[in-house]
């Protein structure tokens, strides 16, 4: 069946670093990809999606790319900020949604001033 | 556009009990999704509906039921509540179609004593 492997973490990072948080997936067709964000005490927000191949989602700062060579969707931002920490899910949907979201296990990400 | 709304935001039971959980989706969305959100098993697809027909479920035993109105709205039951049901129940909704983006609500927190 599909899955999504991500770096669960916790990542901790000082405030303008780099960030990247490596999402790979595994599915039977061909999936579309999201990112979302989960924030203490609230439900999931979009950040961004790619729906085909070489796509490249963005959104506040964050990319993302959709590489079917390696089966990847890595979350990238060139400088964080101590705004930014939550956690953050990598998921797939495959089959137009049929068989839901697929999610990975969440990456804590931790911005210290 | 007002997002997704669950109801209630907390929930307290005891084992043996039932309960239901409301959710009203985005205007003109038409398909609902339910999640359970645990830290050990992650997030994980329970049903989805769509005009008020169940079109997919994942693999949750059959106290965990649902239905949808023809306004679009959801409600989910458990029946014979277990401590394992302890968790965040997310709800998503969205556009019909394929490879449509689903938009949470903040959640319902259940915690069976």
């Amino acid at each position: 069946g599909d899955s999504v492997t991500q770096m669960e973490g916790p990542v901790t990072l000082s405030e303008e670093a780099f960030l990247t948080i490596n999402c790979t997936y595994t599915a039977t067709g061909y999936p579309s990809l999201f990112w979302y964000v989960q924030y203490p005490g609230e439900g999931l927000q979009l950040l961004l999606k790619a729906t085909k191949a070489d796509d490249k989602g963005s959104n506040k700062g964050f990319e993302a790319t959709y590489r079917k060579e390696t089966t990847s969707f890595h979350l990238e931002k060139g400088s964080v900020q101590v705004s930014d920490s939550a956690v953050y899910f990598c998921a797939l949907s495959d089959r137009g949604g049929a068989d839901g979201l697929t999610f990975g296990k969440g990456t804590h990400l931790i911005i210290q001033p | 556009k007002a997002g997704v709304t669950q109801t209630p935001r907390y929930l307290i039971k005891t084992r043996g009990q039932q309960v239901t959980l409301s959710c009203s989706p985005i205007s003109g969305h038409r398909s609902v999704s339910w999640y359970q959100q645990t830290p050990g098993q992650g997030l994980q697809f329970l049903f989805e509906y769509f005009s008020e027909t169940q079109r997919n479920k994942g693999n949750f035993p059959g106290r965990f039921s649902g239905r949808q109105f023809s306004n679009s709205r959801s409600e989910m039951n458990v029946s014979t509540l277990e401590l394992g049901d302890s968790a965040l129940y997310l709800c998503a909704s969205s556009l019909p179609g394929p490879e449509d983006t689903q938009y949470f609500g903040p959640g319902t927190r259940l915690t069976v004593l």
